[in-house]
């Protein structure tokens, strides 16, 4: 398995800012997640991050309010953009895990909550 | 067509118990069931998972039963314990995809 950290674990913004999350995996890996888990809600996939390639979005999710990056295997980052309190969630990473049975891993979280 | 629809919404067990949560899908084209445990404040846990050419995998304490005709799943946790307690969701995911979708999740609380 792969561990995995978020940086900030949480943070309160105001309204019209921006955060950038920060995502680090100890191991290489081909494929990262982004989640928002809403408050007592099941998770969302956001988008899909491969490295040296645009990420891609889920249906209901733009670039220009949650742009990524993903510069190399092991780190990207998320940006929440003109913050409303309708942001305010769990943004999670997660990453493809290898071997059998394949599946995907998950950072502690980032809760954002927006005044 | 990609709902994953979980049941139940809430559950109190008596330490000692069977936890039963119930998922159903109707994607024919899902190949791979997870079931992950959340903790608050933390990230979802891959608990254990299932491909459809078995019908029942068990590690440990807990137990997937899959019914692929019935196109439904489920998580039994025997003899539940207080630290069982939290946010338990299903999940199904085609390979050809590496998208997971979750079902609305349960929150197990087991009383001592």
């Amino acid at each position: 398995s792969a561990v995995i950290s978020q940086k900030p674990s949480r943070d309160i913004c105001q309204r019209g800012t921006s955060l950038t999350i920060q995502c680090q995996v100890d191991s290489q890996v081909t494929m990262m997640f982004w989640y928002r888990q809403q408050p007592g809600q099941s998770l969302t996939l956001i988008a899909t991050a491969n490295q040296g390639s645009e990420a891609t979005y889920e249906s209901g999710f733009v670039i220009d309010k949650f742009p990524i990056s993903r510069p190399n295997l092991t780190f990207s980052t998320l940006t929440v953009s003109n913050l409303s309190p309708e942001d305010s969630s769990i943004y999670l990473c997660s990453v493809d895990g290898t071997g059998f049975p394949d599946t995907q891993y998950f950072g502690p979280g980032t809760r954002l909550t927006v005044l | 067509q990609q709902q994953v629809k979980q049941s139940p919404q809430s559950l109190i067990v008596q330490k000692g118990g069977i936890s039963i949560i119930n998922c159903a899908y109707e994607n024919t084209a899902f190949d791979y069931f997870p079931w992950y445990q959340q903790f608050p404040g933390k990230g979802p846990a891959l608990l254990i998972a299932i491909r459809p050419d078995v019908s029942e995998k068990k590690e440990g304490r807990f137990t997937i039963s899959f019914n692929k005709s019935a196109k439904q799943f489920s998580l039994h946790i025997m003899d539940s314990q207080p630290g069982d307690s939290a946010t338990y969701f299903c999940a199904a995911r085609m390979d050809s995809s590496y998208k997971l979708i979750f079902g609305s999740g349960t929150r197990l609380l087991v009383r001592p």
